[in-house]
């Protein structure tokens, strides 16, 4: 079975610094990756998803992310963080075909990201 | 617009009662899903469906059940077997199951246990 893993469950930032949010699966054979993002009172919404090809991906409102396939990574970075990005984040992964998991999206424990302005 | 509506917003349920959480969806998806959100454990699946009238168990289906009569609609019944069920209730759709199929989610129901 898949899982998923966030590093860390609060992180508090000032407006303008960097971020990064980790998050590592288990899962050893091909994947497809998520973030999504909860902002207060919303409903979760997509950031941005890896499938193939390039291992860095765009997403909305500047954020980005990096598939480390060695690592079993898949971090979320935005260089200058707003007030407006205070949300939980959600690192999720599904199997494309066949075994045990699939269809299954196994998401991690979610990350609260507070930043002060 | 397109989306998914889950209602109530907000449920109580006495002991040992059943209740069910409704969830529609207008987007033309054939999957529907089924989660629960507990505080500093993400979203954990409870049931899917592939398509109308067939379903599947998700990690912690015990204690819940589901139907998909119609494509639109996915409704989840919390019943009395289930100890534990006061959480955040979410209910997703894709156009498939698995692969590159991004997930859309409604805006969830908060159950609680009068």
């Amino acid at each position: 079975a898949q899982s998923v893993s966030q590093h860390n469950h609060h992180v508090i930032l000032s407006e303008a610094a960097s971020l990064e949010l980790g998050c590592n699966y288990s899962y050893g054979g091909t994947v497809n990756l998520f973030w999504y993002v909860q902002y207060p009172g919303q409903h979760l919404q997509l950031l941005l998803k890896y499938f193939s090809g390039d291992p860095l991906v765009k997403g909305i409102k500047g954020f980005e992310a990096e598939f480390i396939k060695s690592k079993f990574s898949f971090n979320l970075r935005k260089p200058s963080v707003q007030w407006s990005d205070t949300a939980e984040y959600f690192c999720a992964v599904n199997s494309p075909a066949g075994g045990t998991s699939y269809g299954k999206l196994t998401f991690g424990q979610g990350t609260i990201l507070t930043v002060h302005p | 617009d397109g989306g998914i509506t889950q209602s109530p917003k907000y449920l109580f349920r006495k002991e040992g009662q059943n209740v069910t959480l409704s969830c529609e969806q207008n987007l033309n998806h054939d999957a529907m899903y089924w989660y629960r959100q507990d505080p500093g454990q993400g979203l954990r699946l409870i049931y899917y469906s592939q398509i109308v009238n067939d379903f599947q168990k998700g990690d912690i289906a015990e204690g819940y059940s589901v139907s998909r009569e119609k494509k639109e609609s996915f409704p989840l019944t919390v019943t009395s077997a289930q100890k534990n069920p006061t959480a955040f209730y979410l209910c997703a759709s894709s156009f498939a199951v698995g692969g590159d199929q991004p997930q859309h989610f409604g805006d969830g129901t908060r159950l609680s246990i009068l």
